[in-house]
């Protein structure tokens, strides 16, 4: 157990739809991340999060945005549902920005669209 | 830019060692690290090296590091049939999101 807790572990949705995924990071851990796992992209970098506020972007489609709540836990907002969106989400934490950046990652949740 | 290159498949017989490797572009790179996922799970963080060590071993993990050629290395000794899994390669930046290779698919015959 890493200790990261993610929810819902699966859902299927329509496409056109609104899903929202929830993270709770390890305690005391600052950052949040955000990944995207599917067959042919592979793992691919979302967005981070550090203390509330949205330190780096990567391959995150405008459909999706993401925010960290005072509490640190985090959601990643995924609208406009297409069948491309099918994927596994992972959500990772760390403890900070300086050195020994070890992060623990959550089991995921599925994302069907049909 | 960023890229982390690992070759697909592995097959290996129970008993021996294997050797994953990994290449990676960012001479930059602070930290480089070894996730395993298995099937229907979640990633596991094995182990991770700073880019200032050549080489780490917790247990059966070896990881060896060459900077100069950027090539990063995981050996896991007596390869179990428990040990089949995919095996990330992740290299990152203290405080900066992990670039992922493809990952390697690890396969044990008993």
């Amino acid at each position: 157990d890493s200790g990261v807790t993610q929810t819902p572990k699966h859902l299927i949705t329509a496409t056109g739809q609104r899903v929202t995924l929830r993270c709770s990071p390890r305690s005391g851990d600052l950052s949040v991340y955000w990944y995207q796992q599917s067959l042919d992209q592979g793992l691919q970098f979302l967005i981070q999060y550090y203390n509330g506020e949205e330190r780096a972007k990567g391959n995150i489609l405008e459909r999706f945005s993401a925010q960290q709540f005072p509490d640190l836990h985090s959601e990643l907002n995924l609208s406009s549902l297409e069948l491309g969106d099918s994927a596994l989400y992972f959500c990772a934490s760390s403890a900070r920005q300086g050195s020994g950046n070890t992060i623990y990652f959550g089991e995921g949740s599925w994302l069907t669209v049909v | 830019g960023e890229d982390v290159e690992q070759s697909l498949f592995l097959s290996v017989r129970e008993g021996d060692s294997s050797v994953i490797n990994c290449t990676y572009t960012d001479s930059s790179s602070t930290y480089l690290y070894w996730y395993k996922q298995e099937p229907g799970a979640g990633l596991q963080l094995l182990t991770y090296i700073f880019s200032n060590m050549d080489m780490k071993q917790d247990q059966r993990l070896t990881v060896l590091l060459n900077k100069k050629d950027k090539h990063l290395s995981l050996r896991i000794a007596d390869t179990q049939t428990g040990d089949s899994a995919i095996y990330f390669c992740a290299e990152s930046k203290a405080g900066t999101a992990l670039i992922f290779g493809k990952g390697t698919t690890l396969s044990v015959s008993s």
